[in-house]
């Protein structure tokens, strides 16, 4: 079974500052891919960034980046420069070969 | 490209009652997934389809829900009927490829129960 924890209920960052979002999974597939995705208030959710399990280097798009620490079972979620439509909850989440399995969540807000 | 379309935005019944949910897909996308996301948690799938055929429903409780996907398009989820635990939001997405990949999800159909 495949299980995703985020340990981070809450986070709060200041505009054009930097943010590191947690998370920690469990699974006995050898081949997954884990993303994060993020909904914003009242809107549908959007997939932020992936992660191939099988490729070392940590995926980026524009200011999000993740580290991914396989042994550890480790993929956080790091921000740059936020913005404040950067705010929303964010979920990490972890597929093997069909299922998508989704974490509690952080919610995210931006200090102007 | 249209996104996924799912109605009612917003449903509020009393307990017992039944409740349906539709979901419309992205045109090509074999894969369809609902999910129920209650508030302060993550979402949890209920059931998945590969076309019209049920891939994984074992966390969706039988005794009162039940999904179709007719023609492989449309979805339908139903509740009958309602405890006052459904109470949540109920998310379709769906997706090009059965493994992995990035889901699209729709705005979801908020249910109330009374």
């Amino acid at each position: 079974a495949q299980t995703v924890t985020q340990s981070q209920p809450e986070m709060s960052v200041q505009e054009a500052e930097t943010v590191t979002l947690s998370c920690t999974y469990d699974t006995s597939e050898s081949d997954y891919y884990l993303f994060w995705y993020k909904q914003p208030p009242s809107r549908q959710m959007i997939l932020v960034i992936r992660q191939e399990a099988y490729k070392q280097q940590n995926a980026t798009e524009n200011r999000f980046s993740v580290n991914f620490q396989k042994a550890a079972k480790s993929f956080s979620l790091k921000i740059s420069d936020s913005q404040l439509g950067d705010a929303a909850m964010y979920f990490c989440a972890s597929q093997g070969a069909q299922k998508l399995v989704f974490g509690q969540g952080t919610r995210l807000t931006i200090n102007p | 490209e249209a996104g996924v379309a799912q109605s009612p935005r917003y449903k509020i019944i009393e307990k017992r009652q039944s409740v349906a949910f539709w979901c419309n897909p992205i045109s090509g996308h074999a894969t369809l997934y609902w999910y129920q996301q209650i508030l302060g948690q993550g979402p949890k799938l209920l059931i998945q389809f590969q076309n019209n055929g049920v891939v994984d429903d074992s966390q969706l409780p039988k005794d009162r829900f039940s999904a179709e996907r007719l023609k492989g398009v449309d979805s339908t989820l139903k509740i009958q009927p309602a405890k006052l635990e459904d109470s949540a939001v109920y998310l379709c997405a769906s997706s090009f490829y059965r493994g992995p990949g990035e889901l699209f999800f729709g705005e979801g159909s908020r249910l109330t129960v009374l």
